[in-house]
């Protein structure tokens, strides 16, 4: 299976520090990208990084892609506790997106 | 603002009672999406529609149906639901269906089963 697997399952952090977390998958891509999902809420989109790009940023999010060793991270700085939610990296396969399991970030007061 | 709305937010239904779930969209997209998501997991994919096209996943169960009457609507019939099916239902819509498209989510319905 192409899904990614996502590192750790869950984070806590105190706010205002930074919180980082990995997606590992298992076959070559041409792109990768990473959700956000709000406690019983749809996933949002937020950032789509291609295989020639080794960074990209968005706001406070800044994502790294190291096709060699298969993986991806997602680093979130300056946490709030508005990024409370799961995070999930998603692949691609065929005509679809195949999304790992997520990690579950909890930002604490 | 354009968008993907499903309704309703929150849907019972009892033990083997039919149920359809509903989903639009404003972007005019071509693709749309059935994902079904239970705590904790990963949205799994049941099927989509390239404009009228509709692709099964291999492992979706016939209980599952699809109906895309037009490119803004899609729904999905559950046509006798079990206690298994008790999830969050997720539609989602991209513009085409290459690899690794963006997608765009609707809000979900969450399923409980009597």
């Amino acid at each position: 299976s192409q899904q990614g697997e996502e590192d750790p399952q869950a984070l806590s952090i105190q706010e205002g520090e930074n919180a980082t977390m990995n997606c590992s998958y298992k076959t070559s891509i041409n792109n990768l990208q990473w959700y956000r999902q709000n406690s019983g809420r749809g996933l949002v989109h937020l950032i789509l990084i291609r295989s020639n790009e080794r960074e990209k940023h968005s706001g406070r999010l800044r994502v790294t892609l190291d096709t060699s060793k298969k993986s991806s991270s997602l680093l979130i700085t300056a946490s709030r506790a508005a990024d409370t939610a799961s995070y999930f990296c998603a692949t691609p396969g065929g005509d679809k997106i195949i999304f790992g399991k997520g990690t579950r970030l909890h930002i604490l007061p | 603002d354009a968008m993907v709305i499903q309704n309703p937010r929150y849907q019972v239904t009892q033990f083997g009672k039919p149920v359809t779930l509903s989903c639009s969209q404003t972007l005019n997209h071509n693709v749309m999406y059935w994902y079904q998501q239970k705590s904790s997991q990963a949205p799994k994919l049941l099927f989509h529609y390239y404009d009228k096209d509709f692709n099964n996943e291999a492992d979706t169960p016939d209980n599952f149906q699809s109906r895309r009457p037009n490119t803004s609507f899609c729904f999905l019939d559950i046509r006798s639901p079990g206690l298994g099916d008790a999830a969050m239902y997720l539609c989602a819509t991209s513009r085409g269906p290459l690899d690794g498209e963006t997608q765009y989510f609707g809000p979900g319905t969450r399923l409980l089963v009597l």
